[in-house]
């Protein structure tokens, strides 16, 4: 059965850093790949996807992701972080049909 | 428009109570789903519907029941409460049947069972 790992739990870091979040998944073959996003106190939302195509994904908020198929791997990264990127970040899968398959999550803070 | 909302935002039952949580979106989505939250996991998938009157189960639908009569509402019932299903819940919906398609989610019901 298809798993995700995020293998950080929590990130610190000083605005200005960069970021690089880990994501990997278990199983093989077509996916479709996802990073989410909660903001303190806010609903989930989607910060960008991969189908097919450019394996590197451009997000919201300057955010981006390469998917590196023989690694297994859809990293999420951003050059320099704000304060505001505070939040905790969600990678998920899903191989079609209508489930998707969620990672633990990673708490990102960001200290001013 | 509200987006997703779900009702209510806090709850605390007692084990062996039912009690049902709602989920309502004003966006004409298809698909609408359930799931839960726990410390240090993922999101697990409980129930989904990929349209009124079809629903089907996820990866941990035991002690969960959900109907859905109308596009808009999608509840979530608990049958009989145990400890093991204190967590937050959280609905989702998209607006066709292919995750291809962003989910929107609610803001969450946080729910501890005694």
């Amino acid at each position: 059965a298809q798993s995700v790992s995020q293998h950080n739990h929590h990130v610190i870091l000083s605005e200005a850093a960069s970021l690089e979040l880990g994501c990997n998944y278990s199983y093989g073959g077509t996916v479709n790949l996802f990073w989410y996003v909660q903001y303190p106190g806010q609903h989930l939302q989607l910060l960008l996807k991969y189908f097919s195509g450019d394996p590197l994904v451009k997000g919201i908020k300057g955010f981006e992701a390469e998917f590196i198929k023989s690694k297994f791997s859809f990293n999420l990264r951003k050059p320099s972080v704000q304060w505001s990127d505070t939040a905790e970040y969600f990678c998920a899968v899903t191989q079609g049909g209508y489930q998707l398959i969620w990672g633990a999550g990673t708490k990102l803070i960001i200290k001013p | 428009n509200a987006g997703v909302t779900q009702t209510p935002k806090f709850q605390v039952l007692k084990t062996g109570q039912s009690m049902t949580l709602q989920c309502a979106q004003d966006m004409n989505h298809e698909y609408m789903s359930w799931y839960r939250q726990d410390p240090g996991m993922g999101l697990r998938l409980i129930h989904y519907s990929v349209g009124a009157g079809i629903t089907d189960q996820g990866e941990v639908p035991n002690g969960y029941n959900v109907s859905r009569s109308t596009t808009e509402d999608f509840p979530l019932r608990l049958l009989s409460a145990a400890p093991s299903q204190t967590s937050v819940y959280f609905c989702a919906s998209s607006s066709g049947t292919s995750l291809s398609d962003t989910q929107y989610f609610g803001p969450g019901t946080r729910l501890t069972v005694l």
